[in-house]
């Protein structure tokens, strides 16, 4: 079992859709990651939160720390916005090292 | 700002032929990592450096995966004799630290397909 889950695996939606990507862990974390991963291999860091709430443009990204949990939300989707979100997380234990999980494929069709 | 760097782009070779991949992190960044990315997996840590020196490297295969960062700026990763499931795409990645609120900056990674 991954220590870090991501849901669902794979995601298709049509142009505007508000679009909900889910993250769980298991043990009490420092700080989690959302990555974003075009084809091609580039990875660009989304945001970086170890409580509340950030936005940025059509982006949200939530974390619940008691329940373990993070949420990516995309607002008013597009089809640029297909790519490969990755979740990645900081465990307390080791700061130093960061976990992540398998990705959400994304793909928004016009 | 100049982002990180890492050459080849693709790499296509034989089982048990040598490869070398090199990464050069944004300048400043004290620490850089090589992250290995199977098809439909998340990247897996190879190995960390902290400057010129190795922080973890508990995942790196040392039986045949090296990697050194001289002068604590550029980075290789060695592959020594490749096999088949080491066809992946490697990514370089540094930061400025090596605590939680430091953000990771990604290279577009080099894909191995090794034949």
């Amino acid at each position: 079992k991954n220590e870090v889950e991501q849901s669902p695996q794979n995601l298709t939606a049509q142009e505007g859709e508000f679009i909900t990507i889910n993250c769980s862990y298991s043990v009490g974390i420092s700080a989690l990651h959302w990555l974003q991963q075009h084809p091609g291999g580039g990875i660009v860091s989304l945001f970086m939160l170890s409580s509340g709430k950030k936005k940025h443009g059509r982006l949200i990204a939530t974390i619940n720390i008691q329940e373990k949990h993070s949420s990516l939300h995309i607002t008013a989707s597009h089809p640029r916005d297909s790519a490969v979100y990755i979740c990645a997380v900081r465990y307390a234990r080791w700061t130093d090292k960061l976990i992540f999980g398998t990705g959400t494929r994304l793909q928004v069709f016009p | 700002e100049a982002g990180v760097a890492q050459s080849p782009r693709y790499k296509i070779i034989e089982k048990r032929q040598s490869v070398a991949f090199w990464c050069n992190p944004i300048s400043g960044h004290a620490t850089l990592y090589w992250y290995q990315q199977i098809l439909g997996q998340g990247p897996k840590l190879l190995i960390q450096f902290q400057n010129n020196g190795v922080v973890d490297d508990s995942q790196l295969p040392k039986d045949r995966f090296s990697a050194e960062r001289l002068k604590g700026v550029d980075s290789t990763l060695k592959i020594q004799p490749a096999k088949l499931e080491d066809s992946a795409v490697y990514l370089c990645a540094s930061s400025l630290g090596q605590h939680e609120g430091e953000k990771l900056f990604f290279g577009s990674g080099t894909q191995l397909s090794v034949l």
